[in-house]
């Protein structure tokens, strides 16, 4: 079984642009969320997506978007970059959304902002 | 709100030593969920275990072990007789069942060297 995928793995970007990542989470998983990892911050939630409904939303500015789709694929976009943008965005899939359930994790988007 | 600390934020040991990993957290729900993730070099996090907060039975898992207290609001992992894999950085998260906020939390992180 696959696990989760995202697109791309490294990304080079300057201030000011904007910038779009991808995720397939687990065949059958229908919620989606998505983290920012920094070494400062550690690992901060974005927000959580099921059956194409965002759930939930962390404390980041409005710059940070995301959307799921039909097939659960979802996609996360974060428009005027800044240097501080840099990070690991992090994916992760779980099967109905319930709370209890663990996240299975994708290897992440490293993004560089120069 | 609710609140995880991991205050640990970086742990050496030789290899074939037990290793305990704090994790206290704070939440107001009376219904919650702990979970616990490994992150190793390789970037990708790992679900090791999940707790629900009914459920105050502690695990062992091979080398692995868990003891959640609901008194001292702590879900601390054990490595016993720790190996040169365990090398990673561990991450405790708390998940509340309520509504008002029960987005994951997760804390800080706790970086573990195993010295061969």
């Amino acid at each position: 079984k696959a696990g989760v995928t995202q697109t791309p793995r490294y990304l080079i970007k300057t201030r000011g642009q904007q910038v779009t990542l991808s995720c397939s989470p687990i065949s059958g998983h229908r919620s989606v969320s998505w983290y920012q990892q920094t070494p400062g911050q550690g690992l901060q939630f974005l927000f959580e997506y099921f059956s194409e409904t965002q759930r939930n939303k962390g404390n980041f500015p409005g710059r940070f978007s995301g959307r799921q789709f039909s097939n659960s694929r979802s996609e996360m976009n974060v428009s005027t970059l800044e240097l501080g943008d840099s990070a690991l965005y992090l994916c992760a899939s779980s099967l109905a959304g319930f709370k209890n359930q663990p996240q299975h994790f994708g290897d992440g988007t490293r993004l560089s902002i120069l | 709100a609710q609140k995880v600390t991991q205050a640990q934020t970086e742990i050496s040991v030789v290899e074939k030593e037990d290793v305990t990993l704090d994790c206290v957290y704070e939440t107001r729900d009376t219904t919650y969920y702990l979970f616990w993730y490994k992150q190793p070099p390789s970037g990708e996090l790992v679900f090791l275990i999940r707790r629900n907060s009914f459920d105050e039975q502690n695990e062992i898992s091979g080398r692995y072990s868990w003891n959640f207290q609901k008194s001292t609001s702590s879900f601390n992992f054990t490595i016993t007789a720790s190996q040169v894999v365990d090398s990673a950085v561990y991450f405790c998260a708390l998940r509340g069942e309520g509504n008002r906020d029960d987005k994951i939390i997760f804390g800080k992180g706790t970086r573990l060297h195993i010295l061969p």
